[in-house]
């Protein structure tokens, strides 16, 4: 079985402060896990991915994420927020069932 | 290279109604999928073709029917539409079917059972 938790449902930060969003995953078997971003009424986009290289992974747009096994975790980070990083995030894990299992989503909010 | 397209963008049906979703890919991948977004909830897996030819039940597919019409297209059917059906449908294809391998979306159909 595989699941992911997302740890805030809602993020604000000011433009040009660091972002952090949290993700748990639990998965019987080494996963995948990716970050997309939905940004309003468009379908999802591929932020980035781990797939068992290298536990930091860099994604698009700034964005990168480190694999921790030990604390069976995957946060996103980006050291300085613009206003076009507004949108919804989504951490997914990916396992033996070869089927996709996505968090519940947080919503990023950039005040200027 | 379109990606992946959905037809319609937006759709309002009334209960016990049918409809078909469509979904095509122009990047010749094997793998399609259907899932459907509510409010707080993530994707949900509905129905999934790992390859031309076959077609398996996802999360949840009660309510649904599906079609793999060739390598390009997946379609999604609602027999008898439910209020409970009220969603964003999202369609989605990989390269194979793996569990590394990265899903691209389209950019949805809103559909509302009234």
């Amino acid at each position: 079985a595989q699941s992911v938790t997302q740890l805030d449902s809602h993020v604000s930060v000011s433009e040009g402060t660091p972002v952090l969003l949290r993700c748990n995953y639990s998965s019987s078997y080494s996963p995948s896990l990716f970050w997309y971003v939905q940004h309003p009424n468009k379908g999802l986009q591929l932020l980035l991915k781990y797939t068992s290289a290298a536990t930091l992974v860099k994604g698009i747009n700034g964005f990168e994420a480190e694999f921790k096994k030990s604390e069976t975790s995957f946060h996103l980070t980006k050291p300085s927020a613009h206003m076009s990083d507004a949108a919804e995030y989504f951490c997914v894990v990916s396992g033996s069932a070869r089927q996709l299992t996505f968090g519940s989503g947080t919503q990023l909010t950039v005040l200027p | 290279n379109a990606g992946v397209t959905q037809t319609p963008k937006f759709q309002v049906l009334k209960t016990g109604q049918s409809m078909t979703l469509q979904c095509a890919q122009d990047m010749n991948h094997n793998s399609m999928y259907w899932y459907r977004q509510d409010p707080g909830m993530g994707l949900r897996l509905i129905y999934y073709s790992a390859s031309e030819g076959t077609t398996d039940k996802g999360e949840v597919p009660n309510g649904y029917n599906v079609s793999r019409l060739n390598k390009r297209e997946f379609s999604l059917r609602l027999e008898s539409a439910a209020p409970s059906q009220t969603s964003v449908y999202f369609c989605a294809s990989s390269e194979d079917w793996d569990f590394q391998e990265t899903q691209y979306f389209g950019p949805g159909t809103r559909l509302l059972v009234l």
